[in-house]
């Protein structure tokens, strides 16, 4: 079974809309958990970091929420841009070494 | 500089070519990776260097060769491979053992195509 889930697995939206991805996992012992934004055929980058103690990250139109209790994430997008289709990716790192759990993404498309 | 930096960005080659991938970065991250990705899924780890020493190799086939030069370089030597191997190949590089509040930044990946 995939340790981190992310639903819905992909959705289209209304240019200048909002919209929330969201990421469960199970991985243990949590170190940190990212979200990364992929487009066709590009390497991913980076959109936030929050480790154990960190609720909420900002970066730009993007807000990552994160709930270490129940191993839940979310990932707002707000006034989407058509440029703000691609995949996202959340990204859990296990605490004790560099393995990275991936989650199958989350497919946006932004429609004008 | 932030960048991982990966050459060439496309490759086209056939099952009996000997080429390489490359990959730097000079964030003075001490671990490097690369990972495979086929299209529509996660990336999958092949190989992990840390301190210019393998040490994750994800049970890959050996016409993949992984090299570290140096803490700034990664290379990739590929030899008889199969139309299968087609993917995105990414190369990443962190911080050793600082993976919490530290980048793990991953290069634009190689397009490479099999024929």
């Amino acid at each position: 079974k995939n340790q981190v889930e992310q639903s819905p697995q992909s959705l289209i939206i209304l240019e200048g809309k909002n919209c929330t991805l969201q990421c469960n996992y199970t991985v243990s012992p949590f170190s940190n958990l990212r979200w990364y934004k992929q487009d066709t055929g590009r390497g991913p980058v980076s959109l936030t970091i929050m480790t154990f103690s960190e609720n909420t990250k900002s970066n730009g139109r993007y807000t990552a929420t994160l709930d270490a209790d129940t191993k839940q994430s979310s990932l707002h997008i707000t006034a989407s841009q058509l440029s703000d289709s691609a995949s996202y990716i959340c990204v859990v790192t296990k605490y004790g070494n560099n393995r990275l759990a991936f989650g199958k993404g989350n497919q946006v498309v932004v429609i004008p | 500089d932030t960048e991982v930096t990966q050459t060439p960005k496309h490759l086209v080659m056939g099952m009996t070519n000997k080429k390489s991938l490359k990959c730097e970065q000079h964030m003075g991250h001490r671990a490097m990776y690369w990972y495979k990705q086929k299209a529509k899924k996660p990336p999958e780890l092949m190989f992990v260097y840390s301190y210019e020493k393998l040490s994750i190799n994800e049970s890959v086939p050996s016409r993949f060769s992984p090299e570290c030069p140096n803490s700034s370089l990664l290379n990739l030597h590929l030899h008889a491979l199969q139309p299968e191997d087609s993917a995105l190949y990414l190369c990443a590089s962190s911080q050793e053992g600082r993976q919490g509040r530290y980048g793990y930044t991953f290069g634009s990946g190689t397009r490479l195509t099999v024929v």
